[in-house]
């Protein structure tokens, strides 16, 4: 079975911080992304990763960064995080391109 | 108009009841559908692929529609603890060969 580990289950931040969001799987998948999920707006995809130091933005990729230095780990920085940004984050993986997605169980991100 | 589009529901039903969820894609090149299930606070979990043909897991049965293109989920003996939001999916060519979610269709079951 395939695990999919987020750091963090809830997270609080202030208005400015700088916020890491880790994801780690163990299945040797090649594709990993991150989204986030809001009421009303369903899942949205920020950025994802074919491959290790690659990546490639999603639908809104505006005030994120991520980084893939080893094939397990993907991870998402708000360089500056703001209260709009309250969000769940879900980080998902996937063994090739139009495969199902495995998630992670979701950071629940506060920003005050 | 969206590229997957779902009715956000709810759709309340009483235990034992049928019920049916349909949902339409933009995207005729797309060839990967999904049904995915989330409870509330949870993550999506994946139900069933959707083939050509048509497949049944059980109380669970969906069929992919290509010439209207919309794909449905059909669940039997509807049970509470299916009570949940049902997520469809599709891949997008055009994309990157990405894949794309539904709004969701929230279920509840009652007793």
């Amino acid at each position: 079975d395939v695990k999919v580990t987020q750091s963090s289950r809830y997270l609080v931040k202030r208005t400015g911080e700088k916020v890491f969001l880790e994801c780690v799987q163990d299945m040797d998948h090649e594709n990993m992304f991150w989204y986030r999920q809001d009421p009303g707006l369903g899942l949205r995809l920020i950025y994802f990763s074919y491959d290790v130091k690659m990546k490639e933005k999603g639908d809104i990729p505006e005030g994120y960064s991520v980084s893939r230095e080893k094939k397990e780990r993907f991870s998402l920085i708000l360089e500056s995080a703001s209260t709009n940004q309250t969000s769940m984050y879900l980080c998902a993986t996937s063994t090739q391109s139009g495969e199902p997605l495995h998630f992670g169980n979701g950071t629940r991100l506060t920003v005050t | 108009r969206k590229e997957v589009e779902q009715d956000p529901g709810p759709f309340n039903v009483p235990e034992g009841a049928t019920v049916a969820f349909n949902c339409t894609y933009s995207n005729s090149a797309s060839q990967s559908f999904f049904w995915y299930r989330q409870d509330c606070r949870k993550e999506p979990k994946l139900l069933m692929s959707v083939y050509s043909s048509g497949n049944e897991d059980g109380r669970f049965t969906a069929q992919l529609n290509r010439a209207s293109q919309y794909i449905s989920l059909l669940i039997r003996d509807s049970k509470l603890s299916d009570s949940a939001t049902y997520l469809c999916v599709v891949n997008i060519w055009n994309a990157g060969n990405m894949l794309t979610f539904g709004g969701g269709t929230r279920l509840m079951v009652k007793p």
